[in-house]
C-alpha cells in the first residue's frame, strides 16, 4: 500500500521557468509533510516542510502548497536553475512518531 | 553546524557474509533512524534506534537480519546479516532536528550520505 505517491517519474523544465512537483497521500492522519532533494551518491537534503495547520510555506525560491481536502501537496521552484536538477522526494509523517513515509521520487531536469 | 557521517560509503560483499554500517553525529540526538533505498525504489524505514532501549523495527524487518546498536547519543550501527543480492541497496541513517540543534523543526529528519551496498 503506497501511502505517498508521486505520479510523475520525471519532469523537464527550461531554466528560469517554474517547476511544479506533485505529491498525493492517502492517510488523512499525516500531519507533517516534507520535500527532499537527492543527488546521486548523496543522502537526501531537506528542502522545505509544511504542517497540516498551514496551506502554504515559502522559503526563497521554494514554496510548498498543501490541500488537505484533496490530500495533495506540491512544490514550486521559481525560477528553476540547472543546479536544481536532482531527484525530489516528498515525505509525510505523523506527529511525534518519527517515521517518514516517502513517495517514489520525481527526477527534475532543468535545461539551460 | 552538525554533521552526519557514515562508514563505509560503499562496499561490495559476498553472499552469506555480514556488514556493519556506522553512523556518527557530531551532536547529541535522541532519535536515530535507519532507512533503505533499493535500486529504483523509494526510501523505506527499517527501524528507529533510541539510546538505552531496543530498536523498534518496521513491518518486514527483523532484528536477526538487521541488528542495531545505539550505545550513546551520537552513534549507531546497523548490521546487514547473512546477505543476499536482494540486500543490495543504499542504507541511510537520519536524525531529527529541532532541539538537537540540526534543524528548524523537531519533526524534520536530516540524512547522512548513505552506504551503497552491493551483494554478489
Amino acid at each position: 500500500d503506497q501511502q505517498v505517491k508521486q505520479n510523475s517519474p520525471s519532469l523537464s523544465v527550461q531554466e528560469g521557468r517554474i517547476s511544479i512537483l506533485n505529491c498525493d497521500y492517502t492517510n488523512s492522519m499525516f500531519d507533517y509533510f516534507l520535500w527532499y532533494k537527492k543527488y546521486p551518491a548523496e543522502g537526501p537534503t531537506f528542502l522545505i516542510s509544511i504542517s497540516s495547520i498551514k496551506d502554504k510555506n515559502e522559503d526563497g525560491r521554494f514554496t510548498v502548497f498543501l490541500n488537505k481536502s484533496a490530500k495533495h501537496l506540491s512544490l514550486h521552484i521559481v525560477p528553476s536553475q540547472p543546479g536544481d536538477s536532482a531527484v525530489y522526494f516528498c515525505a509525510a509523517s505523523l506527529a511525534s512518531y518519527g517515521k517518514l513515509t516517502f513517495g517514489q521520487g520525481t527526477i527534475l531536469t532543468v535545461h539551460p | 553546524s552538525a554533521v552526519i557521517s557514515q562508514k563505509p560509503s560503499r562496499d561490495i560483499c559476498q553472499r552469506g557474509t555480514s556488514l556493519t554500517i556506522q553512523c556518527q553525529v557530531d551532536s547529541q540526538v535522541t532519535m536515530m533512524f535507519w532507512y533503505r533505498q533499493q535500486p529504483g525504489q523509494s526510501l523505506t524505514l527499517i527501524a528507529t534506534a533510541n539510546q538505552g532501549s531496543e530498536a523498534t523495527y518496521e513491518s518486514g524487518f527483523v532484528i536477526d537480519k538487521f541488528p542495531i546498536s545505539r550505545p550513546n547519543l551520537t552513534f549507531s550501527t546497523l548490521t546487514v546479516s547473512n546477505m543476499s543480492p536482494e540486500d543490495s541497496s543504499i542504507y541511510l541513517c537520519s536524525v531529527e532536528g529541532g532541539d538537537q540543534g540540526l534543524g528548524r523543526d523537531g519533526d524534520t529528519q536530516y540524512f547522512g550520505p548513505g552506504t551503497r551496498l552491493t551483494v554478489l
